[in-house]
């Protein structure tokens, strides 16, 4: 079975721009989360989806981010305009129900904003 | 929500050593989680441990969990230079459908051959 898939591995791109990235979950799973990791940081939960359904968004750092699920095997997370400090490695994971159980993730998309 | 906190924050060992991780937080959780993460590449689950077991194996895996002192341990016995990675712990309380895993800082595990 395939796990989470997610796309692009690695984004360079300008201060300005406008980032998509891209997540296929685990097919039958239900939750999908979206985090950040940076060495200042740590690891950041921005967006938890259930049944396509945002649930908890309070991670998302500002307004420039967004991020949908239209339907249950794909989400993005969209960054409008990007800034240098948007620079990190951004997960998918998704698990069959909720967050109590295994959460399954994607190996990550290396975002560099120059 | 609330994080666990690892500690170390490093460790290193020889390999054929045991490594043992602690992780402790702050209120009563439903269960724990052990997250590995090698260089480069995505969390990967271990082991969940519930908030009414004590102790939980998986391989060369054994975690315990003490809940009167709010902390778990993850021991990786005979552990080999593939076991080099950074390891969490996700305490998670449930409270229904807003229930979310909450990551520490992570613990950098390095296993010289």
């Amino acid at each position: 079975d395939a796990g989470v898939i997610q796309s692009p591995r690695h984004e360079v791109t300008e201060m300005g721009q406008e980032v998509t990235l891209r997540c296929k979950p685990i097919s039958g799973h239900n939750s999908l989360f979206w985090y950040r990791q940076t060495m200042m940081r740590g690891l950041e939960l921005l967006i938890y989806f259930n049944n396509n359904v945002p649930i908890d968004d309070s991670g998302m750092p500002e307004d420039r981010f967004s991020a949908k699920m239209p339907n249950a095997s794909f989400s993005t997370l969209k960054i409008q305009p990007s800034e240098p400090r948007d620079s990190a490695v951004y997960f998918c994971a998704s698990s069959p129900r909720y967050s109590n159980q295994p959460q399954h993730f994607g190996d990550g998309t290396r975002l560099s904003i120059l | 929500s609330q994080q666990g906190e690892e500690d170390p924050q490093a460790l290193s060992i020889q390999e054929g050593e045991n490594a043992t991780m602690n992780c402790s937080y702050k209120t009563s959780i439903n269960n724990l989680q052990w997250y590995r993460q090698n260089s480069g590449r995505g969390l990967v689950h271990l082991i969940l441990i519930r908030s009414n077991e004590r102790e939980k194996h998986s391989g060369r895996l054994r975690v315990t969990l003490d809940t009167s002192k709010k902390s778990s341990s993850l021991l990786i016995t005979a552990s080999r230079a593939a076991d080099t990675a950074s390891y969490f712990c996700a305490p998670l309380t449930y409270t229904g459908a807003n229930s979310k895993l909450t990551f520490g800082k992570g613990i950098t595990l390095s296993v010289r051959p």
